[in-house]
């Protein structure tokens, strides 16, 4: 079975710094990994997805992340972050046939002024 | 199209009650998933439905819960005889067949208190 570990609970970042997330996933396969983002009272948005080919994803709103099969990580980074990016992110695997997502626990970011 | 709509937003029960949500997809979704978010946590998978058959149920779905979705559009979930344990976010997602299917789209959820 696929797991994902999100290693930081919080982060935070100030203003217009950089930021990563990090995610390590488990499966035995190429997986399908995928960034989602909540906001307080909020479902999930999907910020990005990764099937297969370029390792580097765009996603919406200035993320990327970086699929390395070598290390099992699928990290998410935005150069410049907002205010308004303050949320919990959490990373996800699909594998195999099944489309029952595996969502890790959350990063939850903090943004200071 | 709105988006997947939930309701309703907010739930509070009491221990015992029996009570019933709804998810209403995005129309040309034939895919619709349900799952459950407790707090701290990420999403659990509970059930998915393609078109009207049910699919794929989680161990995390007791006897206790029945998921349906008549005709292949909204989906209800059931919870009966309520539990304190029960009380967390459900959220319903929906989704195209292929690998479209795998970039969900959540509705804002129904979040439940059981008292």
């Amino acid at each position: 079975a696929q797991s994902v570990t999100q290693p930081d609970i919080h982060i935070t970042v100030s203003e217009g710094a950089s930021l990563e997330l990090r995610c390590n996933y488990s499966y035995g396969a190429t997986p399908y990994l995928f960034w989602y983002v909540q906001s307080p009272g909020q479902g999930l948005q999907l910020l990005l997805k990764y099937f297969s080919g370029d390792t580097l994803v765009q996603g919406i709103k200035g993320f990327e992340a970086e699929f390395k099969r070598s290390q099992s990580s699928f990290n998410l980074r935005k150069p410049s972050v907002h205010w308004s990016d303050a949320a919990e992110y959490f990373c996800a695997v699909g594998a195999g046939g099944r489309r029952a997502l595996t969502f890790g626990s959350g990063t939850r970011l903090q943004v200071q002024p | 199209d709105t988006g997947v709509s939930q309701n309703p937003r907010h739930k509070i029960t009491k221990r015992g009650q029996n009570v019933t949500f709804r998810c209403d997809p995005i129309s040309e979704h034939n895919r619709l998933y349900w799952y459950r978010q407790t707090l701290g946590q990420g999403p659990e998978f509970l059930t998915y439905f393609q078109n009207e058959a049910q699919l794929e149920k989680s161990r995390l779905l007791s006897d206790r819960f029945s998921a349906e979705r008549p005709k292949g559009s909204f989906s209800t979930l059931e919870i009966q005889r309520t539990e304190q344990g029960d009380s967390a976010m459900y959220l319903c997602a929906s989704s195209l067949d292929g690998e479209g299917s795998y970039g969900y789209t959540f509705g804002s959820g129904t979040r439940l208190t059981v008292v």
